[in-house]
């Protein structure tokens, strides 16, 4: 069974720019969250889709936004990206209690 | 006071011993309990999961849980240089939400 798949695995964008993230979660499984992963905050959660709609939401601006679709893919969008963005953003999917990591997008704000 | 804390770390071992990871919740409506193993620049894996008081052992580790006294340990017995890693304790409520600590950093050393 494939696991969590991300993309693109690394990033580069200009403060400012926009940026889209996308993930496939385990097949069959229906919840996808998002976390940022930075060394100074740790991971943290930023939200959590399930069956298209937005089931749970971290303390993040406005700024950070995400949707899912029918197939229960996902994506994420960062706008007016900042320095402090960079970070790695960690997808997963989860079937029941258990959440399993893609692989994750390192992204580089300069 | 942070939502999931784990000792600060970091924590060495010498090979074949056992290495205490501990982890204290606030929430005491937490249902769910997990350990997760990351890799210096990979993704978070999945190692243990606990959902009610006592012991649970899988292997060389052995999770245990105190609901009454909001904490959660992992046990590693024998440990090998292979356990060198960040351990992260995670905590989900009845809500769904899944929150992390900052992670204990161990390392065996041959």
């Amino acid at each position: 069974k494939a696991g969590v798949t991300q993309t693109p695995r690394y990033l580069i964008k200009t403060r400012g720019q926009q940026v889209t993230l996308s993930c496939s979660p385990i097949s069959g499984h229906r919840s996808v969250s998002w976390y940022q992963q930075t060394p100074g905050q740790g991971l943290q959660f930023l939200f959590e889709y399930f069956s298209e709609t937005q089931r749970n939401k971290g303390n993040f601006p406005g700024r950070f936004s995400g949707r899912q679709f029918s197939n229960s893919r996902s994506e994420m969008n960062v706008s007016t990206l900042e320095l402090g963005d960079s970070a790695l953003y960690l997808c997963a999917s989860s079937y029941g209690r258990e959440t399993f990591f893609g692989q994750g997008t390192r992204l580089t704000v300069v | 006071q942070k939502e999931v804390e784990q000792n600060s770390g970091p924590l060495s071992v010498p090979e074949g011993a056992i290495a205490s990871l501990n982890c204290t919740y606030s929430d005491r409506g937490s249902q769910s309990f997990f350990w997760y193993r990351q890799y210096s620049g990979k993704s978070p894996e999945l190692i243990m999961s606990i959902y009610s008081n006592g012991d649970k052992e899988d292997g060389r580790f052995t999770a245990q849980l105190n609901k009454a006294s909001q904490y959660v340990s992992l046990l590693i017995r024998d440990s090998q240089p292979s356990d060198s890693a960040t351990y992260l304790c995670a905590v989900n409520t009845n809500a769904g939400k899944s929150t992390f600590g900052d992670g204990t950093t161990l390392t065996v050393k041959p």
